[in-house]
């Protein structure tokens, strides 16, 4: 089947750097999103990645790697406004989206 | 402003009440869908249509109808709600993708609709 493992949550204090995981496991692949998810607000696109390697946008980098089913996203000098969910998804070979549920992140002071 | 719009934002009703959630977009996507997010399965697709009059199921489409007669808008009909429906939706739009299905680009989502069936 197909599936998709982020951890349930994680904590990270403010100015500091976090790394949250992805693991997957999909009928082909075609791709890998992350979108962040504010309490009770539509999910926003952050980053798409298809080759193995890290892709850098400001202070969020993503990185994937094909072999190994694997992507995390890695937040640099945390600020209160990035304490949200985090959701990895996969385009499997039907062009399908499959979601992960999430990994919800709180920054503390 | 490129925009997914979803109404109600909030609705409480009742077991067999029929409703309807309406959905519109003004970035003349091709690819449309539904999804539910309940808390710790994350988002789970419902229906997406890939254009006018071609409407598929994803993974959840029991006790669900869509329809697509018009390329911005993308309705979804609960016939007969019932308590296991209460959830958060999600409408979201797309280009399609070259090669057909979800493309490659960004999806963008409506607020959301927080339905709640007694």
């Amino acid at each position: 089947g197909q599936n998709i493992d982020q951890p349930t949550e994680m904590t990270a204090t403010e100015g500091a750097i976090v790394q949250i995981n992805c693991t997957y496991q999909t009928s082909g692949f075609n791709g890998l999103f992350w979108y962040q998810q504010h309490a009770g607000e539509a999910p926003t696109f952050l980053s798409y990645n298809v080759l193995d390697g890290l892709e850098e946008k400001g202070r969020f980098s993503s990185f994937l790697s094909r072999s190994k089913g694997y992507s995390y996203l890695l937040l640099k000098e945390l600020q209160m406004k990035d304490s949200a969910s985090y959701l990895c998804a996969c385009l499997d070979s039907n062009y399908q989206l499959i979601w992960g549920a999430g990994t919800k992140l709180i920054i503390k002071p | 402003e490129a925009q997914v719009t979803q109404n109600p934002r909030y609705l409480i009703t009742v077991t067999g009440k029929k409703l309807t959630v309406t959905c519109s977009q003004n970035m003349n996507h091709e690819y449309m869908s539904w999804y539910r997010q309940d808390p710790g399965l994350g988002l789970r697709q419902i229906y997406y249509s890939m254009n006018v009059e071609v409407t598929d199921k994803g993974d959840v489409p029991e006790g669900y109808k869509v329809s697509r007669k018009e390329k911005r808008n993308f309705p979804l009909i609960l016939e007969s709600p019932s308590p296991n429906q209460t959830s958060l939706y999600f409408c979201a739009s797309s280009s399609l993708g070259t090669s057909g299905g979800a493309t490659t680009d960004t999806q963008y989502f409506g607020p959301g609709t927080r339905l709640t069936v007694l």
